[in-house]
Formats: C-alpha cells, sequence, structure tokens
C-alpha cells in the first residue's frame, strides 16, 4: 500500500538542539498525525491536525499542514534525552476507508 | 482510566499454525483498527471493526481476519502463517469509526519460525 515520504530517516542530534522532520504524499490528506513510538510501546498522538495551512503546538512540539494537504512538518525546540524515539507521520483521508497511512518513522537520537 | 490491552504480548508460531490476537479497547471506545508493523514495510493498516461489523480493511490477504465482540474486544487471526507474517501487530481503539482520536496498545510480537 501507499506510503508517506517521510525524512530525515535518522537524527543525531546535541540535547538542546531544535528537531526539524516531515512528511510528503504524492495524494491529499484530509488530517495528518504525529506519532512517537518508545521501544517495546505503541505509537503515542502527539500533534493532529485538521485543516490545510493550520499550524499547532504540544508544549515543545509544533507541527503544521501543508497548504496543498500533500505534506507535514513536526518541530521539536530545545530537545531532551526523553524525545529519543521513532517518530511517524500518518494521513487520513476522508472516512477513514483505508485507515491510517504511516511514513516510515524518523528515528531521533540525542548524543550526550 | 485503563488503555488498551493487547494479550499475548509475545508469542512464537510454526509456519502453517494459525494464531489468535486479542486487543481489549478503552472503556467506552467503540472503533477497534488492526495494524501491522515490520521493519521493511513500516505500520500498515490490516482492518477496523466498529459496532461487531468490518468496516474497513486494507490490503492484506484473506488469511488475516478478524471479528468484534459486543464489549468491543476485538481478536485477529491469522491462518496459515508463513515467515514473513513475522511483525508486532497493534491494535488501536477510538470512540468513533475512523477517529484520528485512536489510542494504541503495546503490541503483540509475532515471531513465525
Amino acid at each position: 500500500g501507499q506510503q508517506l515520504n517521510q525524512s530525515p530517516q535518522s537524527m543525531f542530534i546535541q540535547e538542546g538542539e531544535d528537531v526539524s522532520m516531515n512528511c510528503t504524499s504524492s495524494s491529499i490528506f484530509n488530517t495528518w498525525l504525529w506519532y512517537k513510538q518508545d521501544p517495546g510501546e505503541g505509537p503515542v498522538l502527539l500533534i493532529a491536525l485538521y485543516k490545510a495551512g493550520e499550524l499547532t503546538s504540544n508544549g515543545r512540539l509544533t507541527a503544521q499542514f501543508g497548504i496543498t494537504r500533500k505534506d507535514s512538518f513536526l518541530n521539536i525546540s530545545a530537545s531532551i534525552p526523553s524525545d529519543v524515539g521513532i517518530y511517524f507521520c500518518a494521513g487520513l483521508r476522508g472516512g477513514g476507508a483505508d485507515g491510517l497511512t504511516f511514513g516510515k518513522g524518523t528515528h531521533l537520537i540525542i548524543q550526550p | 482510566k485503563a488503555g488498551v490491552t493487547q494479550t499475548p504480548r509475545y508469542l512464537i508460531k510454526t509456519r502453517g499454525q494459525q494464531v489468535t490476537l486479542s486487543c481489549s479497547p478503552i472503556s467506552g471506545h467503540r472503533s477497534v483498527s488492526w495494524y501491522q508493523q515490520t521493519p521493511g514495510q513500516g505500520l500498515q493498516f490490516l482492518f477496523e471493526y466498529f459496532s461487531e461489523t468490518q468496516r474497513n480493511k486494507g490490503n492484506f490477504p484473506g488469511r488475516f481476519s478478524g471479528r468484534q465482540f459486543s464489549n468491543s474486544r476485538s481478536e485477529m487471526n491469522v491462518s496459515t502463517l508463513e515467515l514473513g507474517d513475522s511483525a508486532l501487530y497493534l491494535c488501536a481503539s477510538s470512540f468513533r469509526l475512523g477517529s484520528t482520536e485512536a489510542f494504541f496498545g503495546q503490541g503483540t510480537r509475532l515471531t513465525v519460525v
């Protein structure tokens, strides 16, 4: 099935740095979501975006729904050690008949 | 309130066998979706159940099936297991059908040998 193009695949950053990752698609989605998955756990919803152009924050996280409805980005400011994990973008088409379509994830590693 | 509970957490099966996985959604949630997560393909949608009926289905062969009970608990069954079925199977519950406010369980790690 179709997947979203998520980049970068992995990031090695220093604690305190800002992080940026994005997702693109060849088709339109009505909802964009960002999840974080820790080892041995299921994905946890971080931010949900429902309108093209929408910019939403959740603490140090900020995400935007692209105006073309084919992309989204997630920024994390002032990273801390507990931000380590795999971040997934996901898109949902109208009605949800296809379920969530996920990107392959961005593995965030924070160097001491 | 209790989260999504999946059992068992880990499972080892032999090729050709069949397996049943269980998911108990958050109390009050009526929709249960199932996803397969593998290193190669990532997270892929299997199907969604709402009010005991399969409402949406992903692109998986008929060996993958499921059901939902009147208390919203769901089971997923895979018959004639293949090595490629080794994966983390995740279920997500939500209040409404097709809802984006979906909460995932910890998953069942299935290994087929």
